[in-house]
């Protein structure tokens, strides 16, 4: 069974930094790109970044570019996205989500995991 | 940057009824990397349709997928209770790898 266990998110203040982990079971982890997708409250998804199986290519939206890292350990099977200078703007569900296709970032999200809510307020 | 635009923003629709919703792309896309998404609330999205016309996994034949260049539709033939959530378009084609508004089918 494929899961995806998201951790990390919480309450912070504004300008605060929060990683997030997310877990991954049941694929093999290093032939697939890992995505994060957020949803702000009531509100549609929104791509924020990716990363490929390898972990050498890296994407950002541009609202996070210089202030969100994505990565992943390939031997923990688990991608993080390290979330610095945050603002309210970013408050919401985050998702991890995996490529539907081995081997390439350019593919739809296959398996998603519940997501982990983030709050930024004072 | 690809933009992608869905209407409706909401359709309220009976069971039984069939349904088309529609995605348009600032840019011609290739049919490869334009990917549909069904959400209910308190869940993640789940893979619907991938490579414009593709069924994921566990969806029915009701559902369908077509369209190409910047015009792109999502159709259920015939709605079932189970079918009313939001749908959203997306391009994976490159970064940023965007998505659409979403259209929202509520049980009118």
């Amino acid at each position: 069974e494929v899961q995806l266990l998201e951790s990390g998110g919480g309450l912070v203040q504004p300008g605060g930094s929060l990683r997030l982990s997310c877990a991954v079971s049941g694929f093999t982890f290093t032939r697939y790109a890992m995505s994060w997708v957020r949803q702000a409250p009531g509100k549609g998804l929104e791509w924020v970044s990716t990363i490929s199986s390898s972990g050498s290519d890296t994407y950002y939206t541009d609202s996070v570019k210089g202030r969100f890292t994505i990565s992943r350990d390939n031997s923990k099977s688990t991608v993080y996205l390290q979330m610095n200078s945050l603002r309210a703007e970013d408050t919401a569900v985050y998702y991890c989500a995996s490529g539907f296709r081995p081997m390439t970032s350019l593919s739809s999200l296959e398996y998603w995991g519940q997501g982990t809510l983030v709050t930024v307020s004072s | 940057e690809i933009v992608l635009t869905q209407s409706p923003g909401t359709l309220s629709l009976s069971p039984g009824e069939r349904v088309t919703l529609s995605c348009r792309a600032s840019q011609s896309v290739s049919t490869s990397y334009l990917a549909w998404y069904q959400q209910k609330p308190g869940q993640p999205p789940r893979l619907l349709i991938y490579d414009a016309s593709s069924r994921a996994t566990g969806f029915p034949d009701r559902f369908s997928g077509s369209g190409s260049g910047t015009d792109f539709t999502l159709t259920i033939s015939r709605l079932e209770p189970e079918d009313f959530a939001v749908y959203y378009c997306q391009y994976c084609g490159g970064s940023p790898f965007t998505f659409g508004g979403g259209t929202r089918v509520e049980i009118k």
